[in-house]
């Protein structure tokens, strides 16, 4: 079956404007998750989503980041008035169930770069 | 708060070389520790995931070691290949969020 999808696979914008991530699970996973790596680093911690709602958003870094999961699979990752140092690869992870027995599977990420 | 420490940062090893990676975690109440590898501008490949349970798993040239009480996992690659070079995540459930080590990056020369 297939995995976990993100598009883009690349985004370039400029300091100021508006972007959004999308991330696909694999079908009928539950629980899904943001990370957010930066250059040299390992993955953070973002969101997290059981079914529609975001049961933990505490990783999120300030107000200018949202996500969405508005039907319990897809999900959106939206930055608002972008910052140079937004500028990351986004990574979306699902798993079947929630908590940390649970293998999580990641996707490919995307690429964001804020000029 | 669950830190993961990943030693050494970089490492390079001829062709053939085995290969041994170190992973440290502070706190030992896991359910499960997870290995990745990540090649430049991708995302994740899990390589292997052991269980709390256990104290080793192995695929093919991979094998890794978990030992919980001392807070520390290991990764062996027999007989390094080039295709090998890449960046190594160790990665430990907090509740439901995976705290991961900065990787270790490896190089090996043909």
């Amino acid at each position: 079956g297939a995995g976990v999808s993100q598009t883009p696979s690349n985004k370039v914008t400029e300091k100021g404007k508006y972007v959004e991530l999308r991330c696909d699970p694999i079908s009928g996973h539950t629980a899904l998750y943001w990370y957010r790596q930066s250059l040299g680093q390992g993955p953070e911690f973002l969101i997290y989503f059981q079914g529609t709602g975001a049961a933990d958003d505490s990783g999120l870094p300030n107000d200018r980041f949202f996500a969405v999961r508005p039907e319990g699979s897809v999900s959106t990752l939206k930055i608002q008035r972008t910052e140079r140092g937004d500028s990351a690869v986004y990574l979306c992870a699902s798993s079947l169930l929630a908590g940390g027995i649970n293998e999580q599977f990641f996707g490919p990420g995307t690429r964001l770069t804020v000029l | 708060k669950q830190e993961v420490t990943q030693i050494p940062a970089a490492l390079s090893v001829p062709e053939g070389e085995n290969l041994v990676l170190n992973c440290s975690f502070t706190d030992s109440a896991i359910y499960n520790l997870q290995w990745f590898r990540q090649d430049p501008g991708k995302g994740l490949t899990s390589l292997l995931l052991i269980q709390s349970s256990q104290r080793e798993q192995t695929s093919g040239r991979l094998n890794a070691s978990l030992d919980k009480s001392s807070g520390r996992s290991t990764l062996y690659i027999a007989a390094s290949q080039p295709g090998d070079s890449a960046t190594y995540l160790c990665a430990v459930p907090n509740d439901y969020k995976l705290s991961f080590g900065a990787g270790t990056t490896v190089t090996v020369r043909a």
